[in-house]
């Protein structure tokens, strides 16, 4: 089934622990996301990639980091997790940079983190 | 600043019609999205605006107004399964996009 899958689908991390969260897509789109969302806040974009080997910043990128090595994979690693990093992480991909066209966004189905 | 306002919550009876408003104040403007989100599950796409008016796909449509920085979400002919969240997305001048905190649509028989 063509999509993007994301692992793990939950996991509780001690604080100061390194975490990277999988993404990866069969569509072969161009660019792909990664974003949080909090209750009560917007989905908040962390970093993106318009095309492999190429990453950018978003919103929220401080404590996080990722790498575009291929199409398919763009993992996301928090270096050193804290608290306020808890939250449910969102992979997405579009098959054209930016806004995703007409067709808007392809979502995973989420990574629900728990930082202690 | 930037922002897009949308109510935290609304209530419907199954079969009945409900709008759900989306207000917006951006740094330029290439579009607008609504997507659903079911809890504990992924957004899904459900509409794209560029131009004013109204765009119907099914029971649902979405209206927008660019000189108002106004859209809406039209549900028609409720169903039990249209209990969600629904998010709202302007796609701003450089391209990236902000969202709204979502409105969650409580569906009762």
């Amino acid at each position: 089934i063509a999509g993007i899958t994301q692992a793990p689908t939950s996991q509780i991390l001690a604080a100061g622990r390194r975490m990277t969260l999988r993404c990866t897509q069969d569509m072969r789109h161009n660019a792909m996301y990664w974003y949080r969302q909090d209750l009560g806040l917007g989905l908040r974009l962390i970093h993106y990639s318009n095309t492999a080997g190429t990453t950018g910043k978003g919103e929220v990128p401080d404590g996080y980091s990722v790498s575009r090595a291929n199409t398919d994979d763009f993992p996301l690693t928090l270096a050193s997790a804290v608290p306020s990093q808890t939250s449910v992480y969102f992979c997405a991909s579009s098959d054209s940079d930016g806004f995703g066209g007409q067709e808007g966004y392809t979502f995973g189905s989420g990574t629900r983190l728990t930082v202690v | 600043g930037q922002n897009i306002d949308q109510p935290t919550e609304m209530t419907a009876t199954e079969g009945a019609i409900v709008q759900i408003n989306c207000t917006y104040q951006t740094s330029g403007f290439n579009g607008l999205f609504w997507y659903q989100q079911h809890a504990g599950e992924a957004p899904t796409f459900l509409s794209y605006n560029v131009l004013d008016g109204l765009e119907e796909k099914g029971r649902f449509s979405s209206f927008l107004s660019r000189s108002k920085g106004y859209s809406y979400l039209l549900l028609k002919e409720l169903q039990m399964k249209d209990s969600a969240s629904y998010l709202c997305a302007v796609i701003k001048e450089d391209y990236q996009l902000i969202w709204g905190a979502g409105t969650k649509l409580i569906i009762k028989p």
